[in-house]
């Protein structure tokens, strides 16, 4: 079985700062994939990063990185410069390839301040 | 265009009827999955299928039903079982051979009164 935590419901950002959400998870496979998405009001998932677990670099996807510790099974996301359009719930998530399993965190509510 | 389809974005059904929920998808992708998200919830897995004529039961699969007949389908049954169905109810396939890439429809609203 895999899960998926984050333990933080609810964070607050300023406008332009750096913020960080945390993610820890758990799988007895080797062959996994990490990933961040985004849910705005309108409920579309919207992908922000992902990792492979093979991969020792942290992924980065412009103002978007994360900070993988493979032995601490830890996978938190940095939103750099916060924009008010950032305002969302993410969700970190654990794919598996073994038995193709995506599984979801409970995900946290994140706001931004003008 | 490519991609996956839900429907109906929304549905209001009386309590004690069984509705189907709709999944298509166009991008020849093998496994899909059903998802339920109940307000300021996360996602919890209801039932996934890796290949055609086959499926797995996810973490909370009672009270629903689902079949895998064609690559492109993956309807989900609410049925009269559920004990609270009232939910936003999301689709997502991948494929397996690039298994990084994960596309999710735009969900379904299910209202039962």
């Amino acid at each position: 079985a895999q899960t998926v935590t984050q333990s933080q419901p609810e964070m607050s950002v300023q406008e332009a700062e750096t913020v960080t959400l945390s993610c820890t998870y758990d799988t007895s496979e080797s062959d996994y994939y990490l990933f961040w998405y985004k849910q705005p009001p309108s409920r579309q998932m919207i992908l922000v990063i992902r990792q492979e677990a093979y991969k020792q670099q942290n992924a980065t996807e412009n103002r978007f990185s994360v900070n993988f510790q493979k032995a601490a099974k830890s996978f938190s996301l940095k939103i750099s410069d916060s924009q008010l359009g950032d305002a969302a719930m993410y969700f970190c998530a654990c794919y598996t390839g073994a038995n193709s399993k995506l599984t979801f965190g409970k995900g946290i509510t994140l706001s931004v301040r003008p | 265009d490519g991609g996956i389809t839900q429907s109906p974005k929304y549905l209001f059904r009386k309590e004690g009827q069984n509705v189907t929920l709709s999944c298509e998808q166009n991008l020849n992708h093998d496994a899909m999955y059903w998802y339920r998200q109940d307000p300021g919830q996360g996602l919890r897995l209801i039932y996934y299928s890796q290949i055609v004529n086959d499926f797995q039961k996810g973490d909370i699969a009672e009270g629903y039903s689902v079949s895998r007949e064609k690559k492109e389908s993956f309807p989900l049954t609410v049925t009269s079982a559920q004990k609270n169905p009232t939910a936003f109810y999301l689709c997502a396939s991948s494929a397996r051979t690039v298994r990084n890439t994960i596309y999710f429809g735009e969900g379904s609203w299910l209202t039962v009164v």
